[in-house]
Parts: structure tokens; sequence; C-alpha cells
């Protein structure tokens, strides 16, 4: 079963504007941890932010947000003030105790984001 | 502060031939991972060492691809009479070991290419 829905393959955001990108999972363990990466087209998974399934805050970082809405089981990365850097493949990924150890990381199938100017 | 090396960056090799990769992880991360991407998809997990000890393994994960961590330091992914679907962005990542806490990122390596012609 996926575990993780990422349903937007593809976004596009004008300059300095927020973008919102969704993101689903699926468990039934009452402790995980879920993080966004972002992949420039260079390659590297870059790790933007993390919430933990207990964290009462939504967590923020920078021009990232995280709005985390337990009971839906999304967790939608919000990007303000666009910048044309910002344009990669953001992958949503989640970590719990339920498949096998609890350590690796299980990944979305990303959205790729274009920002225009 | 170094981060995950991977080596090398990219591999042709022609079907049939073994190929091994290197991943030397940050130095005082004691978790190491192996996931493997493929064209417009997520990075799907292969395995996991802690220390030297290999915990887990994915399904994906043949006969043909073995993983060693000897001194739980650096790691080597071996895939053995490659096949064109071999093809794919092989990524390490490693993280610190945390107890039971869900909130470590994994930090990843640049990955490494491979095709198989």
């Amino acid at each position: 079963a996926q575990k993780i829905t990422q349903t937007q393959p593809g976004m596009f955001v004008q300059e300095k504007e927020a973008v919102t990108l969704d993101c689903t999972y699926d468990t039934s363990d009452p402790s995980y941890g879920l993080f966004w990466y972002k992949q420039p087209s260079s390659g590297e998974m870059i790790f933007l932010i993390y919430q933990g399934s207990y964290d009462q805050q939504n967590a923020t970082e920078g021009r990232y947000s995280l709005n985390f809405q337990k009971a839906r089981k999304s967790a939608n990365l919000v990007i303000s003030a666009s910048q044309l850097g910002d344009s990669a493949m953001y992958f949503c990924a989640m970590r719990d105790g339920l498949t096998g150890t609890a350590s690796k990381l299980t990944f979305g199938t990303g959205t790729r984001l274009q920002v225009t100017l | 502060d170094t981060g995950v090396s991977q080596d090398p960056r990219h591999k042709i090799t022609k079907r049939g031939q073994n190929v091994t990769f290197r991943c030397d992880p940050i130095s005082e991360h004691n978790r190491l991972y192996w996931y493997r991407q493929t064209l417009g998809q997520g990075p799907e997990f292969l395995t996991y060492f802690q220390n030297e000890a290999q915990l887990e393994k994915s399904r994906l994960l043949s006969d043909r691809f073995s993983a060693e961590r000897p001194k739980g330091s650096f790691s080597t992914l071996e895939i053995q009479r490659t096949e064109q679907g071999d093809s794919a962005m092989y990524l390490c990542a490693s993280s610190p070991s945390s107890g039971s806490s869900y909130n470590s990122p994994l930090h990843f390596g640049n990955g490494t290419r491979l095709t198989v012609t």
C-alpha cells in the first residue's frame, strides 16, 4: 500500500508568490516523522523541514513551513516568496516504526516545481 | 564539514558486467542507507546498516546485489551481472543514531548514476 502520496506531478508558481505542495501519508503508528526534501536538477537530495507526529505546532524553516493536519494525514509544504532557485523536484517522506526498522524513510513520487518570472 | 561522498558519479557498463559503488558517510554517522532512484520516481529503499551490521534489506535487493560496510565506516554496493533494468541513480545517505527518535534526517550524497547498455 502506498504510504506517501503526492498527487501533483508538476506545479508552476510565479516568482515571489507562495506555493503549496501536497502530501498525504498513511500509517497506523502513532509515532512517526515527516520530512520534505528538495532535489535540484544536479541530483542531490537536500533536507528542508521536519514535522513530528507529536509536535503541537507546524514546523517552519525560513521560507518553508509545513501545514500539518494530523486528522487528515496531510503534511503540505508551503514555500513563501518563491525564488527561481526553488525550481526543483520536491519529495515528501515518512519514517514510522511499522515497516522494518524505525530508521529508513519512505518517499513519495515527488512534485516538480517550476518558478517563473 | 564534509558531507556524504559517493564514487563514481557516473558509471556506464555493458550488460552482464559487475559494478561496485562506494559511499563514505559523514564521519560521526553510524547509520548508512542505500536507495535507488529511477527517472521520475522517488528514492526507493534498498538496505540499511547500523555500524557494520546490515539490519534491513528490501525485496528490491535481488541476489545480484550485495552491500557491505566492513568496518562501520565506508560502504560498497556491488551489482553482479548487470541488467538494463538496473540503470538508475544509486543514492547513499547517512544519519546519526538517535535511539527511538524519529527526527533525524538522512543526509544524502550526490549519487552514482548507472547506465547499463
